[in-house]
């Protein structure tokens, strides 16, 4: 039934060493986000693809870059983590963007070490 | 730019106690509102939305209510239970193409038996 599955829920990497986070969807959705949620912050939005379509928020750092290489699947980049990367890692799906409801993976925990 | 502010938390209630967490923003335009909820070790899940001013949400015993004229989007219970036990976040979405959701910080509630 899991509508938007991310994998894996939990990561560690070290310092410096490239990482990717996996997102797929059965729900046939136009948009996937990625989002940044550290401890007892609100989830911050890095970027997300209308279809084939990427929109980088200004503010996401270089060393974060994303692939859709079709519409069920997506892939967070860290090129060199660094400590301050450490932080839960939530995909979302929706029809469109502006009012539809998002609908969110389980999120993947990374830490790095 | 657009921005959702909460009420200072953790929130602790007995079961069957009134619930009541705040919510204001600020936003151009007319935005869509929408509380979500994340359960331990779980993803965020949306709970209810509103569209429109004066418009009501509800799911699961919540209510919240769009008030344009106070900029709110509060969320009620009459009667809490533990398994209401959960972080809350408030967001919005404004209108636009390329609109996005913008979380507030998220509020957590314990509900004691």
């Amino acid at each position: 039934d899991a509508m938007v599955i991310q994998n894996p829920r939990y990561q560690v990497t070290q310092f410096g060493k490239p990482v990717t986070l996996s997102c797929s969807q059965t729900l046939n959705h136009n948009v996937m986000y990625w989002y940044q949620q550290k401890s007892s912050q609100a989830p911050k939005l890095l970027f997300h693809y209308y279809d084939k379509d990427f929109n980088n928020e200004a503010d996401t750092p270089d060393n974060f870059q994303s692939r859709r290489p079709n519409t069920s699947f997506c892939f967070l980049d860290i090129r060199s983590p660094g400590l301050g990367d450490a932080a839960m890692y939530l995909c979302a799906t929706s029809w469109r963007t502006g009012t539809t409801e998002a609908f969110f993976g389980q999120g993947t925990r990374l830490t790095v070490v | 730019g657009d921005s959702v502010t909460q009420m200072e938390g953790p929130v602790t209630l007995s079961e069957e106690a009134f619930l009541t967490i705040n919510c204001t923003y600020t936003a151009t335009g007319y935005p869509s509102l929408f509380w979500y909820v994340q359960y331990p070790g779980e993803g965020l899940q949306l709970l209810l939305k509103a569209t429109k001013a004066d418009d009501k949400g509800s799911n699961k015993g919540f209510e919240a209510t769009y008030r344009k004229e106070t900029t709110s989007f509060h969320l009620e219970k009459g009667s809490v239970q533990v398994s209401d036990s959960a972080v809350y976040f408030c967001a919005l979405s404004s209108t636009g193409a390329n609109s996005k959701l913008t979380f507030g910080k998220g509020i957590t509630l314990s509900v004691r038996p």
